[in-house]
């Protein structure tokens, strides 16, 4: 089915080690996305990037780094987790009618102890 | 920026009409979307709006004013399925979408 898969779904990791969520997507969209969710906070955007080789800062993207690989791929990059980086992350990709929806993958819920 | 407004909550019986108002700021508008969101999954979109009036999908009707920076979602003949978070979000200059902090609906029977 197409769609958006991450991985991975679960991961802990301790104050200072370093890791990548990987995101892939197979609806042929030009823009992906990486959110945030905390408790209470909506969804908060971290990076984006509009097409492929380009790559955007959101509202949060302090201890993060993305790397848009082609246009099917859009990773996120923690290079030294912190404890205020427990979260449940999603990546998106945008498409559809006046390119206005945007597809999720599952999430991935990541605890930094 | 990009910012948004929406209540936290709002709590409803089964049958009844709900509506969920959004005002946002936004440096360019491409559209005004919906999504929802249950407990433990992904948000899945529900409606949007790039021009001015009404949109209707079913139940759920979403509404836009560009000249107030103000949209509503309309859900009607709520059902127990309904009980959900809901999120507008808006679309602004070079693809950035941002999200409101979200909206907790919950249908009582």
């Amino acid at each position: 089915n197409a769609g958006v898969t991450q991985t991975p779904k679960f991961q802990v990791l301790k104050t200072g080690q370093s890791m990548t969520l990987q995101c892939a997507q197979d609806m042929n969209h030009n823009s992906m996305y990486w959110y945030r969710q905390d408790p209470g906070m909506g969804l908060r955007l971290i990076y984006y990037s509009a097409s492929e080789g380009t790559t955007d800062k959101g509202e949060v993207p302090n201890g993060y780094n993305v790397s848009r690989l082609n246009k099917r791929e859009f990773s996120l990059r923690l290079e030294s987790a912190a404890p205020s980086q427990t979260s449940v992350y999603f990546c998106a990709t945008l498409g559809g009618a006046g390119a206005n929806v945007l597809t999720f993958g599952a999430g991935s819920r990541l605890t930094v102890l | 920026g990009q910012s948004l407004e929406q209540p936290s909550e709002v709590t409803a019986v089964e049958g009844a009409i709900v509506q969920i108002n959004c005002t946002y700021q936004t440096s360019g508008f491409y559209g005004l979307s919906w999504y929802q969101q249950h407990d433990g999954g992904a948000p899945t979109f529900l409606s949007y709006n790039a021009l001015d009036g009404l949109e209707e999908t079913g139940r759920f009707s979403s509404f836009l004013s560009r000249s107030d920076s103000y949209g509503y979602l309309l859900l009607q003949e709520l059902q127990m399925k309904d009980s959900a978070s809901y999120f507008c979000a808006v679309r602004g200059d070079d693809y950035k979408l941002s999200f409101g902090a979200g909206t907790t609906v919950t249908v009582r029977a």
